[in-house]
């Protein structure tokens, strides 16, 4: 069965500084993946999505995608209070949209 | 693109009654879409797949008969907690998978709080 790791948390850095999620999965051949953020009392928002090895940078936020080593990381730069929130890492099953979810890592920006 | 859309936001009923929630996808043709339910601080769980024009797939333990869905075109699922009991009380959130995503992406809806007195 696919298993998605992170760590739960609570993550707190400071405002300005870079908050660092890690996320590994178990299903070597795996594609995709996917960092969803959920505040508190709402629904999982998409993020970010990578496919390749390496970095893909979108503003603020930095995906980072090893396949060798099966994980998958989120930088967020200039961390600020409304950063705070659960990040989800998912990773989609072959072939379909069903995702498999990490249990989320809450990370609090402090001002 | 890829919005999707929750009706009711926000619903409190007597016990005993039964609730529909509608999920639509508002720029997109979705094929698939999924059902979640999620209490206080604790991690989304996945009730059941909804495909356009066939059966819903549930998750073990998700009763069908009383979580209803129906798939009815490309654009709308519902959702319907039939005699709903205060234990069903929760955050309802469905998703939809958009088929020109060449990855598989699930687009969120904003959730029903659904409140059982």
């Amino acid at each position: 069965q696919k298993e998605v790791e992170q760590n739960s948390g609570p993550l707190s850095v400071p405002e300005g500084a870079i908050a660092s999620l890690n996320c590994t999965y178990s299903d070597r051949v795996s594609q995709s993946f996917f960092w969803y953020r959920q505040y508190s009392g709402k629904s999982p928002e998409l993020i970010m999505s990578i496919y390749s090895n390496g970095d893909k940078e979108d503003g603020r936020f930095t995906a980072q995608l090893n396949k060798a080593s099966q994980y998958v990381s989120l930088l967020i730069r200039d961390s600020q209070p409304s950063d705070s929130a659960t990040y989800l890492c998912a990773v989609p099953e072959a072939g379909s949209y069903q995702l498999t979810f990490g249990k989320g890592t809450k990370l609090s920006v402090i001002p | 693109g890829a919005v999707v859309s929750q009706h009711p936001s926000r619903v409190i009923c007597k016990s005993g009654t039964s609730v529909k929630i509608e999920c639509r996808s508002l720029d997109f043709q979705a094929t698939t879409m999924f059902w979640y339910r999620q209490f206080p601080k604790k991690s989304l769980m996945l009730m059941a797949t909804s495909n356009e024009g066939s059966k819903a797939t549930y998750e073990q333990g998700v009763e069908k008969d009383k979580f209803l869905i129906n798939h009815a075109s490309l654009t709308l699922s519902t959702l319907t907690v039939t005699s709903a009991h205060p234990e069903d009380s929760s955050f309802y959130i469905c998703s939809a998978g958009r088929p020109e995503s060449t990855y598989n992406e699930q687009f969120f809806g904003p959730g029903t709080r659904l409140t059982v007195l």
